[in-house]
């Protein structure tokens, strides 16, 4: 069965630093696309950022870009998003997503929460 | 970036009741559009690809439709496990953006 799970949410000040990790089950990580997506309190879905499964290319959302970093670690088939420079407006939680081809979202996990706060 | 919208933002309905979500986009993005449901404390649950492809699992009474920059999301018949907030996201072209969200409630 097809699972991820999050893990690395918490409280940050501003300006400080997070690592989320995103575990994959039943499933090759390298073979995939994956992505995260965050959601504010109370608003809607925004992607966040994609690494590629075929090549490891990566792409960001405008809010994230210079900030965030995702990587995957093929050996323990799981997906990091390095968060830096963390701002009040990052609060969210961060769902981690399988993706069948590039941002074509088909599995996602429950969620982590980040809240930057001081 | 390519912006996505959606109506109506909110919608009371009937178990039973037809229910029609509209997508649009600001410029043509093919069929790379797809469809997620959330219900309160949940993550979202894939729907549709490929802007009329149902993901495995999901109920025959969703379908999709469009292409280019208009689509809908059609609930045939409302079921009382439908009630929640509906994204279509279009994964054309980067960043893979987001509707913002059409929540169905109960009448």
């Amino acid at each position: 069965e097809v699972q991820v799970l999050e893990s690395g949410g918490g409280l940050a000040q501003p300006g400080g630093s997070l690592r989320l990790s995103c575990a994959a089950y039943g499933f090759t990580l390298s073979n995939y696309a994956m992505s995260w997506v965050r959601q504010a309190p109370g608003k809607g879905l925004e992607w966040v950022s994609i690494i590629s499964g075929s090549d490891g290319s990566t792409y960001y959302a405008d809010s994230v870009k210079g900030r965030f970093t995702i990587s995957r670690d093929n050996s323990k088939n799981t997906l990091y998003l390095e968060m830096n420079s963390l701002r009040a407006e990052d609060t969210a939680i961060y769902y981690c997503a399988k993706a069948v081809v590039m941002g074509l979202i088909d599995y996602w996990g429950q969620g982590t929460l980040v809240t930057v706060s001081s | 970036d390519i912006q996505m919208t959606q109506s109506p933002s909110s919608l009371s309905a009937s178990v039973g009741d037809r229910v029609i979500i509209t997508c649009r986009a600001n410029q043509g993005i093919s069929n790379y559009l797809a469809w997620f449901q959330q219900k309160p404390g949940k993550a979202p649950k894939s729907l549709i690809y490929a802007a009329s492809s149902l993901q495995s699992g999901v109920p025959s009474n969703f379908s999709g439709s469009g292409s280019g920059t208009e689509f809908t999301l059609t609930i045939s018949s409302l079921q009382p496990e439908d009630f929640a907030t509906y994204y279509c996201q279009q994964y054309n072209s980067f960043p893979f953006t987001f509707g913002p969200g059409t929540k169905v409630d109960i009448k």
